[in-house]
């Protein structure tokens, strides 16, 4: 089945640094989906981007489906953006997600 | 609009006990999916659910089962609890109509097995 690599792994900041985190996969795929996992659990949609670039004010994500990655740039870092960010493709047909093992960001201040 | 809803959200069973979580998915959304998340194992797919058809289905023992609602609320139980099932379980939503399959997902319910 289709591969999620994300890196780095972890990642420690001081607030106001940018950062990049990228999502590896292994096999075209339908979409893709960024998210960030809050302290108590819950996945924040952050981008839905199955090609092309987005932004949302401090974040912006980029996919370059042909060459099978995408990038979240996180810019101007707070400490509320501590936590784990997920990358999620769509393996073949209807509604399964396959998830990267994740990058735990912690930003310092 | 509302979110994805979950109940219970933290629940603690006894090994050999079985266990049913509910999920509400956002009004309008037909398709409901469940996955499960252990530090060991990362997030899981556990099956996917749309008008009440189980679609898609990951690798789970049998003991891991769902099903879904007419009005697209879907459940999932575990029965004969191992100390491997503690996790969160989140459950996500989705229209999935036209070209959008964004999943929303709600807050989780945490099962512990002792």
């Amino acid at each position: 089945g289709i591969q999620v690599e994300q890196s780095p792994p972890d990642l420690i900041l001081q607030e106001g640094a940018n950062s990049t985190l990228r999502c590896n996969f292994s096999d075209s795929v339908n979409n893709l989906q960024w998210f960030h996992q809050n302290p108590w659990g819950q996945l924040i949609n952050l981008f839905y981007i199955p090609s092309g670039t987005k932004q949302n004010g401090r974040l912006s994500a980029t996919t370059v489906a042909t060459e099978r990655y995408s990038l979240l740039y996180i810019s101007s870092s707070q400490t509320t953006d501590s936590g784990v960010y997920f990358c999620a493709v769509f393996s073949g047909g209807y509604n399964k997600l396959i998830f990267g093992a994740g990058t735990r960001l912690a930003v310092h201040p | 609009k509302a979110g994805v809803t979950q109940t219970p959200r933290y629940l603690i069973k006894t090994r050999g006990q079985q266990v049913t979580l509910s999920c509400s998915p956002i009004s309008g959304h037909r398709s409901v999916s469940w996955y499960q998340q252990t530090p060991g194992q990362g997030l899981q797919f556990l099956f996917e659910y749309f008008s009440e058809t189980q679609r898609n289905k990951g690798n789970f023992p049998g003991r891991f089962s769902g099903r879904q609602f007419s009005n697209s609320r879907s459940e999932m139980n575990v029965s004969t609890l191992e100390l491997g099932d503690s996790a969160l379980y989140l459950c996500a939503s989705s229209s999935s109509t036209g070209s959008s399959y964004e999943q929303y997902f709600g807050p989780g319910t945490r099962l512990t097995v002792t």
